[in-house]
């Protein structure tokens, strides 16, 4: 099974700031990696799919880059609405299955 | 625009079972597979299983094998979790998920093949706690 280590596990950061967090594959996944983003009482929401493709509708701050096995994920300008919990996910294509990395939950 | 509607939170005494739904209205599942994601206290996402309704094709994370069974109902776009066998551990929120697929062709000794990766997890449900508890 393909093992994610996410880091850092928590961040701490002022409106405004440039926030890159990051994810690493046990083995190589291709672009096989999505970013989601989890507010409190909320339910999740992706915002990048397949290593770097901006779901529709989400904030043009938000990118993602990488492939193979390191991967970041980029808040280009940190807005107080971005306060939650950012998880990478990578897919395996057959059967469809997922594994989540640890977290990493962003503070302002 | 789908919306996942999931059913209520449950309170469970260990050893017993749960079965929880997850209705898709203003859409179908056709073309999709439906997940299942769990969020335990002070833990992070975890996924628990899918199906893909098409082909009534399962698959389900290690950890829950034989403990879980993951159903759907086209006819009503309805899916359905149920875990068995509960213990303090599962208590968690339990949130249902639509996956979007995208195309790709693959080449075979015979010629090239149209398949599918299942990559999108773009619509989810409200959520659905559950708490085991004796």
């Amino acid at each position: 099974d393909v093992q994610m280590t996410q880091s850092p596990s928590s961040l701490s950061a002022s409106v405004g700031d440039r926030v890159t967090i990051t994810c690493q594959a046990s083995q190589d996944i291709s672009n096989y990696l999505n970013w989601i983003q989890h507010k409190p009482g909320e339910a999740p929401k992706l915002l990048i799919y397949d290593a770097s493709i901006l779901e529709a509708g989400v904030p043009s701050r938000f990118s993602g880059s990488g492939s193979g096995r390191r991967f970041s994920f980029t808040i280009s300008s940190l807005q107080p609405e971005d306060i939650a919990t950012y998880y990478c996910q990578q897919f395996d294509k057959s059967p469809p299955a997922y594994t989540f990395g640890q977290g990493t939950k962003l503070e302002i | 625009q789908v919306q996942l509607v999931q059913s209520g939170s449950e309170v469970k005494k260990p050893e017993s079972s749960i079965k929880v739904s997850c209705k898709a209205s203003g859409g179908t599942f056709s073309s999709y597979s439906i997940n299942w994601v769990r969020l335990a206290p002070g833990q992070g996402l975890e996924w628990v299983g899918g199906i893909i309704p098409d082909s009534g094709t399962v698959n389900y994370a290690q950890k829950f094998q034989g403990r879980v069974t993951i159903t759907a109902d086209e006819s009503t776009t309805t899916a359905f979790m149920e875990l068995s066998s509960l213990r303090s551990e599962d208590t968690a929120i339990y949130y249902c998920a639509r996956v979007r697929r995208t195309r790709y062709t693959s080449v075979w000794s015979w010629g090239p093949k149209e398949l599918y990766y299942y990559n999108r997890m773009n619509v989810w449900g409200q959520g659905t706690t559950v708490t085991v508890s004796s």
